[in-house]
Parts: C-alpha cells; structure tokens; sequence
C-alpha cells in the first residue's frame, strides 16, 4: 500500500527564518514524489517534482529513500509563502496525497 | 489556454437530491481524477479514469458515480447526496506517464 504522512498539521515561522515541511511516504516501488501548493482558496499547483531536482520559488527537496522522506526546505521564509502544502507519491496510476501542513509566514 | 475547467463554482443541495459535477480538460491528458478536499483529511481519491472508456474506484467512491464521456469529459454523480459529502471537489488531468497533475480550480459543494 502507498502511505503519505505530512506529521504536522500547522506550521508557523517568521519572516526570513527557514522552513522545513516534512514529508515521510510508504511504497514499495520506486517512488515518484510531489509537492503541491495551495494558496488561499485556490487551485493546487505543482509546486516541485523529485525526478526534475528543480527549485521553484527558493524551494527544495530531496528525496531520501533509507528514511523515506521527501521534505520541504526554504532557507529564507516569505510572506507570500503562507499557503497549504501537500506532499505527494505517484503509484499505480494515481497520486495518494498527506494530510497537508498550513504553513502560515508571521511578519 | 483553459487546462481543466470544473462546473458549478459552488452548489448548495438539500439532503437526497442529486446533481453532476462537471469536468473538463483541453491538454489531450490520458487520465482524469475526482478527488475531495476535507479539512485535516488531505486529498482523497473518488474515482479515477486512467484512459478513455476506463474508470476505477478510488479511496472513497461510496456514494458516487462517475462517467468518462468521452477524452476531454469526466463527470461525478451524487445520487442522494448526504451532508457528510458537503466537500470542496476537484478534478484533475495527466498525460500517462508524464509529470504530475494539473487541477480544476474546485467545486465548494454544501448538502444541508
């Protein structure tokens, strides 16, 4: 079975601080691991793709398959970061999601 | 340049009538899911079509129907809808194989 776990629920930071969003999956297979955006009452965008190794808007994640991890790292928070946040695994045709972690930038 | 389109918006229903959510996608994606959006639950997956003329249950398909019409057009169906299916609704698109999902911009569906 392909599990998610996104074990926090809310996440509260300052301004310039670093983020960490963490990420923790189950599969059996060969992973293929997402990050989603949501802004406040908008569509999900796709925010990174492990396979790419790109960073969008200063985010990067690496995936780490002896802890099967896939977290979410910013090294400078920004306001316009405030958003929910989805961690993501691809398998068997479909995307299993987490729970989500509201991560909230206080000025 | 659209990408996925859902209708309604937003829907209020009385316990026991139906409707259809509507979905549609104009990128020649291959496979087309319904999921729902509840508060500290994540994203759970209703029905997904991996191609034309195939379905498949998801996590939480009781009290749905869907229907892939043709390429472009994936629709869900609630029957007798219930207050516990008073969600937000999205569809979604992918070509097989290729990268992640690209996402309707959600249905705020209330049953009372």
């Amino acid at each position: 079975a392909q599990r998610v776990t996104q074990p926090e629920k809310l996440l509260s930071v300052f301004k310039g601080a670093p983020v960490e969003l963490k990420c923790n999956y189950s599969y059996s297979g060969s992973p293929e691991l997402f990050w989603y955006v949501q802004y406040s009452r908008q569509r999900l965008q796709l925010l990174l793709r492990h396979i790419s190794r790109e960073s969008i808007k200063g985010f990067t994640a690496d995936l780490n398959k002896g802890e099967t991890s896939f977290h979410l790292k910013k090294p400078f928070a920004q306001e316009e970061d405030s958003a929910m946040y989805y961690c993501a695994l691809m398998g068997a045709q479909k995307l299993v999601f987490g729970q989500g972690t509201r991560l909230t930038i206080n000025p | 340049n659209a990408g996925v389109t859902q209708t309604p918006k937003f829907q209020v229903l009385k316990t026991g009538q139906s409707m259809t959510l509507q979905c549609a996608q104009d990128m020649n994606h291959n496979s087309m899911y319904w999921y729902r959006q509840d508060p500290g639950m994540g994203l759970r997956l209703i029905y997904y079509s991996a191609s034309e003329g195939t379905t498949d249950k998801g996590e939480v398909p009781n009290g749905y129907n869907v229907s892939r019409l043709n390429k472009r057009e994936f629709s869900l169906r609630l029957e007798s809808a219930a207050p516990s299916q008073t969600s937000v609704y999205f569809c979604a698109s992918r070509e097989t194989g290729i990268g992640g999902y690209t996402f309707g911009s959600g249905t705020r569906l209330t049953v009372v």
